[in-house]
């Protein structure tokens, strides 16, 4: 079974660039999760997505970011005019309809954004 | 306020030994649970143990168990005798059940565990 799977793993952009990232969630999983890590510090939660639809995105920053999670392929995080404080470690998790409260959410391995 | 705070920036501890991370959290919500994830070097986050809030045992998973006191507000992770492959940076995660916060993980900032030879 293929876990989440998230492209690239890593990406460097400009400041003023536009960064773009994927997430697959598992086979399944109707339920997506978009997390930031800071250098030394703990995950923290961006936006919630279910195909077509946003739940929550309370821990999103209201400009530049943005997050779909279309009927049909990856959801995508999108960052426009990336800034260096973008630079971060970003984090998708999936679940399935209806998650119990003891299932853990699965992670994918990351996307290292990086911007020069 | 901290939902979650994890005051062990870095711990050490020898090879074969237990070693005990602490975790308190705060929540007013009466349902909630309590995960742990490692996060090696190479980054990703990998799944350790689930404490329910209302489990009457404590969690356990192979060599980890979780030390759940629930009046103290504490979920602290145990490592039994440790191997050199637990050397990570290792998070406390809450989920809030009933309180419609749309089931994210609040997550602490991390110890980093350093497994000595």
């Amino acid at each position: 079974n293929a876990g989440v799977m998230q492209n690239p793993r890593h990406l460097v952009r400009r400041r003023g660039q536009e960064a773009r990232l994927r997430c697959s969630p598992m086979k399944g999983h109707s339920h997506v999760y978009w997390y930031r890590q800071l250098p030394e510090e703990g995950l923290k939660f961006m936006v919630y997505l279910q195909k077509e639809n946003i739940i929550d995105e309370s821990g999103m920053p209201k400009e530049r970011f943005s997050a779909e999670f279309p009927k049909e392929g990856p959801s995508i995080l999108r960052i426009q005019q990336v800034v260096r404080g973008d630079s971060a470690a970003y984090f998708c998790a999936s679940s399935p309809l209806g998650q119990g409260a003891n299932q853990p959410q699965h992670f994918g391995d990351g996307t290292r954004l990086s911007i020069l | 306020a901290q939902k979650i705070t994890q005051t062990q920036p870095g711990m050490f501890v020898q090879e074969k030994e237990a070693v005990t991370l602490d975790c308190t959290y705060d929540t007013s919500d009466p349902s909630y649970g309590l995960f742990w994830y490692k996060q090696p070097s190479s980054g990703e986050m990998i799944f350790l143990i689930y404490q329910g809030s209302y489990d009457q045992q404590n969690a356990t998973e192979g060599r980890y168990s979780l030390n759940f006191q629930k009046a103290r507000k504490s979920a602290n992770l145990v490592i039994s005798a440790s191997q050199l492959g637990d050397s990570a940076m290792y998070f406390c995660a809450m989920r809030e059940i009933s309180s419609g916060s749309a089931r994210q993980l609040t997550f602490g900032s991390g110890t980093q565990l350093t497994v000595l030879p």
